[in-house]
Formats: structure tokens, sequence, C-alpha cells
């Protein structure tokens, strides 16, 4: 059964550097093909794709945010770690990692979020 | 940037109707389209990928199409449990884009 988690602060302040976490089961980040996301979604916005990593450590983001975000993983514990930095109240939202399979090309498995705010 | 544009941006519709919604995408994607279900307060579910395959769990009044630039959801018979917003997603290209949204409540 797969399943990923995120966990993180609920609570960072502006220019701050916020670390959050993917934990997964049910599968490997070595194996050929598998692919972590990360996505976050704004209160009451759309959904936001943020960064990818992949099995070859691979990493890919998003163009606006790729200057402030870095994708990691430890195939060891699996887990794949997203650091943003320079953190503003307009990054408020809930952070989803999601995992990808290179043959569907889909989010097809979701952690349960976690919301992140951004306040003095 | 792909940029993913969606239609209507939200809808409002009866138990048993027909149900559609659709996506173009700024260029050409192939079949790399895929659409999630969102209910309120819970993560998005894939519902549609490759355009036109129904995910394993999707109930099978969920179908998805493509015509050129254009990418459909259709839901052939409304159900309660199918008031959610609806985004598609293109993943022809990094960085992966997402459409708008499109609220879809019941009467």
């Amino acid at each position: 059964q797969v399943t990923l988690r995120e966990s993180g602060p609920a609570l960072v302040k502006p220019t701050q550097t916020l670390t959050l976490t993917c934990t997964f089961s049910g599968f490997s980040l070595s194996t050929n093909a598998m692919c972590v996301s990360w996505i976050r979604q704004p209160p009451g916005k759309a959904l936001e794709w943020l960064a990818l990593i992949d099995w070859d450590d691979d990493k890919y983001y998003s163009t606006s945010l790729q200057t402030r975000l870095t994708i990691s993983k430890d195939t060891s514990k699996n887990q794949v770690v997203l650091t943003m930095t320079n953190m503003d109240p307009v990054d408020t939202a809930t952070y989803y990692c999601a995992r990808i399979r290179r043959d569907l090309f889909a989010f097809e498995m979701w952690g349960q979020g976690t919301m992140v705010t951004v306040s003095p | 940037d792909i940029q993913m544009t969606q239609s209507p941006s939200s809808l409002s519709a009866s138990v048993g109707d027909r149900v559609t919604i659709t996506c173009r995408a700024s260029q050409a994607i192939r079949d790399r389209l895929n659409w999630y279900q969102q209910k309120l307060g819970k993560a998005p579910k894939l519902l549609i990928y490759a355009a036109s395959r129904l995910q394993s769990g999707a109930p099978s009044r969920f179908s998805g199409s493509a015509s050129g630039p254009d990418f459909t959801l259709t839901i052939s018979s409304l159900q309660p449990e199918d008031s959610a917003t609806y985004y598609c997603q293109q993943s022809y290209s990094t960085p992966y884009t997402f459409g708008q949204g499109t609220k879809l409540d019941i009467k």
C-alpha cells in the first residue's frame, strides 16, 4: 500500500526558510520510473506545481520559484525534502507531496497535505 | 511555461445531468493531460490520465477525451458525491501546470 505524509512547521515567519519532509511507504525512489513531486494550494485558490525529483536524482522546478526551492531525497529513509527560502505571507498554503510514475505521467498518489502559514 | 485554461470556472447541475468541463493547452501536449477531483478539505484524486484513461477505482461515469488542443472531462450522469472542484494538469513537460479549476455544485 502506497502512502505519503507531509510534515513540517505550521507557522513560519517572513524571510525564514521552510523545510518540509515527505515520508513515504510502499515504494522506493530508487526504483526506475518513480518520482515524487511537491504541489501547493493557497487557501481558496488553485493547485500550483513546485518541484519534482526522480529515481535518477534529476530535479525540476517551478519557473517562478526555482531560485527559492531545493528538492532532495534520502532513499534509505524513504523521504523527500523541500526547502523554500525567503518565505512571504503569499506562500501561505497547503503543501502536498505526490508520487508520479513515469508510465502514467500523473500524480497518482497524494499525501494529506500540511498547512503552512507565513506570519510575523 | 505551458498555460492550461479551464472552462467554466464554476457550474451548477442536477443529479442525472451530463456535465462537461473543458481544458485547453497553450501548446501541443499530445495526450499528456490529467484530470483530478478535489473535495473540500481533501487532497486531489486522480480521475483520468493520458487524456482518456480511467484511473483504477474511479467511477466509470467519468470519461476524458481530446480534440486538437482541447480536452474534455465528462460526467455521464451526475451524482451527489461528484460535488467538488476539478482540475486539469499537463505532464507533457516541466514545469508541470494546472488549470485554474472548475467548481461543480449540485442543484
